[in-house]
């Protein structure tokens, strides 16, 4: 149980794009998921908590308006790169958080991650 | 919450027992000891937490001081698929995971 997936799994697009990474809880429905971004060689980088039905929290230095979360059922959030740019190339990594009062309460689980390569 | 010190890397023997050491010496007493593991370009697997008793599951034990400020996840018998980034987090609950740079463990045939 516990399965988190994540499409696509890599994408490449053009300066000045935008692209959607979706993030789906497969047997449970978690009212939390939140979103990370890795570069090569450095840990996983919290942006933003995604609570279903109310709008994400960011961490500081995460633009909200380049980085739009939309947590619009409870198995399903998606991250929009909105504009991007080479910079902004990298690993994408969602995780959810199961309900109170289950197995599997404590821990987050992770999704395989998404690769974003920005030309 | 408390931050966490991990050696930047190890090797361990295939089948042999893989010690990994996490110091957190002003982890609070509500806090939890957290162990996620990263294999290369994957999302990280939950291995194991604990809060204050020593926990064991199907992966792995952990072993936490008796005051707290350290903990060991202890892998029984290392296979070379165990070869990845560990990461010991600690917090007050999972809603906010914060990853340092963790263990770079390298399992040898």
């Amino acid at each position: 149980g516990a399965v988190v997936s994540q499409h696509p799994s890599w994408v490449i697009c053009k300066s000045g794009t935008s692209v959607k990474i979706e993030c789906r809880s497969l047997d449970f429905q978690a009212t939390t998921m939140f979103w990370y971004r890795q570069f090569p060689k450095q840990s996983l980088m919290l942006m933003a908590t995604s609570n279903e039905g109310s709008k994400a929290t960011y961490e500081q230095g995460v633009e909200k308006d380049k980085f739009l979360i939309n947590h619009a059922s409870l198995t399903l959030s998606t991250l929009t790169v909105t504009s991007a740019h080479p910079e902004d190339s990298s690993f994408y990594i969602c995780s959810a958080l199961p309900p109170s009062g289950g197995s599997n309460t404590d821990t987050q689980y992770f999704g395989p991650g998404t690769r974003l390569t920005v030309l | 919450d408390a931050k966490t010190t991990q050696p930047t890397s190890m090797d361990c023997a295939e089948g042999r027992a893989a010690n990994l050491p996490c110091n957190h010496s002003t982890i609070s007493g509500n806090e939890y000891v957290y162990w996620y593991r990263q294999i290369h370009s994957q999302g990280p697997q939950y291995i194991i937490h604990g809060l204050k008793n020593n926990e064991t599951n199907e992966m792995a034990s952990l072993i936490i001081t008796e005051d707290r400020k350290s903990s060991t996840l202890i892998l029984p018998h290392a296979t070379l698929r165990d070869t990845a980034v560990y990461y010991c987090i600690v917090s007050h609950n999972t809603d906010k995971l914060i990853f340092g740079t963790g263990t770079r463990l390298q399992v040898f045939p």
